[in-house]
């Protein structure tokens, strides 16, 4: 069954506002990890947030994991026209099995 | 430090032809990870090798489809007969260990369309 579900779907804000993208997930997890995927390219991965952290930093990036409600948020601040690409997390759990979401579609309008 | 490396970035074969996908992974990486992704969907992990190992081979097709990882040279995933539904963009990624701990690398993909 699928394990990370990121929500919105799909995402359109100013450049320089904030985004907010979720990501929720079923069953016990060692890891999760938010990449990034520009239209036609591979994934860029963007951190990695262990499930006894509840916070990580990365540039302009904040990343946060709450395991009793089993979610996590991706949180980009002062958005660029750059950061327009499609957002994944991904769970890893005991079995090392990676499980992406369908992810969430970032538009940054100019 | 080159990264991970796949060939050819879009192959297109007939319906009953064979696709040989290529992988090299980075440098110092001995774990290696495929994935398929469908329009619009996020990736689905396929298999997962280290050096002349399959170590989990669960989302991967039982028939047609088969991936290697030898001692030299890139990986390979091999689709035999290929059919429409094969249609997709095919990732590798790579990782020093496990992919539950570290973080995973991926390459540009190949586009594989079936006419």
């Amino acid at each position: 069954s699928q394990q990370g579900e990121e929500d919105p779907q799909a995402l359109s804000i100013q450049e320089g506002e904030n985004a907010t993208m979720n990501c929720s997930y079923k069953t016990s997890i060692n890891n999760l990890q938010w990449y990034r995927q520009n239209s036609g390219r591979g994934l860029v991965h963007l951190i990695l947030i262990r499930s006894n952290e509840r916070e990580k930093h990365s540039g302009r990036l904040r990343v946060t994991l709450d395991t009793s409600k089993k979610s996590s948020s991706l949180l980009i601040t002062a958005s660029r026209a750059a950061d327009t690409a499609s957002y994944f997390c991904a769970t890893a759990n005991r079995d090392d099995k990676i499980i992406f979401g369908k992810g969430t579609r970032l538009h940054i309008l100019p | 430090n080159a990264g991970v490396m796949q060939n050819p970035r879009h192959l297109v074969r007939r319906r009953g032809q064979e696709a040989r996908l290529r992988c090299s992974p980075m440098k110092g990486h001995s774990h290696v990870y495929w994935y398929r992704q469908l329009p619009e969907e996020g990736l689905k992990f396929m298999v997962y090798l280290q050096k002349e190992n399959i170590i989990d081979e669960s989302g991967m097709p039982k028939e047609r489809f088969s991936a290697e990882f030898p001692k030299e040279g890139p990986s390979i995933l091999r689709i035999q007969q290929v059919v429409r539904g094969d249609s997709a963009a095919y990732f590798c990624a790579s990782s020093q260990g496990l992919a539950a701990q570290n973080a995973q690398y991926f390459g540009p993909g190949t586009r594989l369309l079936v006419l």
